[in-house]
């Protein structure tokens, strides 16, 4: 099955500057990344997806990069804020079919400090 | 569009007792999935769920575990004779793709 390593765990950033998340999967066969914002307490929100057939996409301050060949994904945050504190996780689908499991991340705790 | 929807938002349970956990999904939505989330960890798939058929449970535990999704109401997780390891936040999600909604979750707490 698929196996997705997420790093770091924790980061630490000054507010203003850009942090990077990184993920790798292992599955090939995988065409579907997304990435999920949590905060203490709540739900996962879907900040961010991209598809294998692209290899960027940005939404305003957020970007990720996929390496199909790699088999690594990438979110940026730049020009971060105290509100984008919180654990993010990234995602892979096993790609079967139109609709099927997650398999996430162990999750980044992001900081950002004054 | 109420979202995905779960109740109880907490749940008590003394070892050994049933936990029924419901989510209904979005309007529209055929396609449901459960996740466990332990303190400090990620989300592990549980599963996968359309109307009235278990597509996936390969991340339900083999005991004590029951997933269902009857053509009329929410979908139901239940965990019988609860342990304290069960402790958890369980999450819901629909979908009718692939980009999911996930509802605010059942926190359960054993003890």
């Amino acid at each position: 099955g698929e196996n997705v390593e997420q790093h770091p765990s924790t980061l630490s950033v000054q507010e203003g500057d850009s942090a990077v998340i990184k993920c790798t999967y292992s599955d090939s066969a995988s065409n579907y990344f997304p990435w999920y914002k949590q905060e203490l307490g709540k739900r996962p929100q879907l900040i961010i997806d991209i598809r294998s057939n692209v290899g960027e996409k940005k939404d305003q301050r957020i970007a990720v990069t996929l390496n199909k060949t790699a088999k690594h994904f990438s979110l940026h945050i730049t020009e971060t804020q105290p509100e984008d504190s919180a654990v993010y996780f990234c995602a892979a689908s096993d790609g079967t079919g139109t609709a099927s499991k997650l398999t996430f991340g162990t999750g980044t705790r992001l900081q950002v400090t004054l | 569009n109420a979202g995905v929807m779960q109740n109880p938002r907490h749940l008590v349970r003394r070892r050994g007792q049933e936990a029924r956990l419901r989510c209904s999904p979005m309007k529209g939505h055929s396609h449901v999935y459960w996740y466990r989330q332990l303190p400090e960890e990620g989300l592990k798939f549980m599963v996968y769920l359309q109307k009235e058929n278990i597509i996936d449970e390969s991340g339900m535990p083999k005991e004590r575990f029951s997933a269902e999704f009857p053509k009329e109401g929410p979908s139901i997780l239940r965990i019988q004779q609860v342990v304290r390891g069960d402790s958890a936040a369980y999450f819901c999600a629909s979908s009718p793709s692939k980009g999911y909604t996930f509802g605010s979750g059942t926190r359960l707490t054993v003890v």
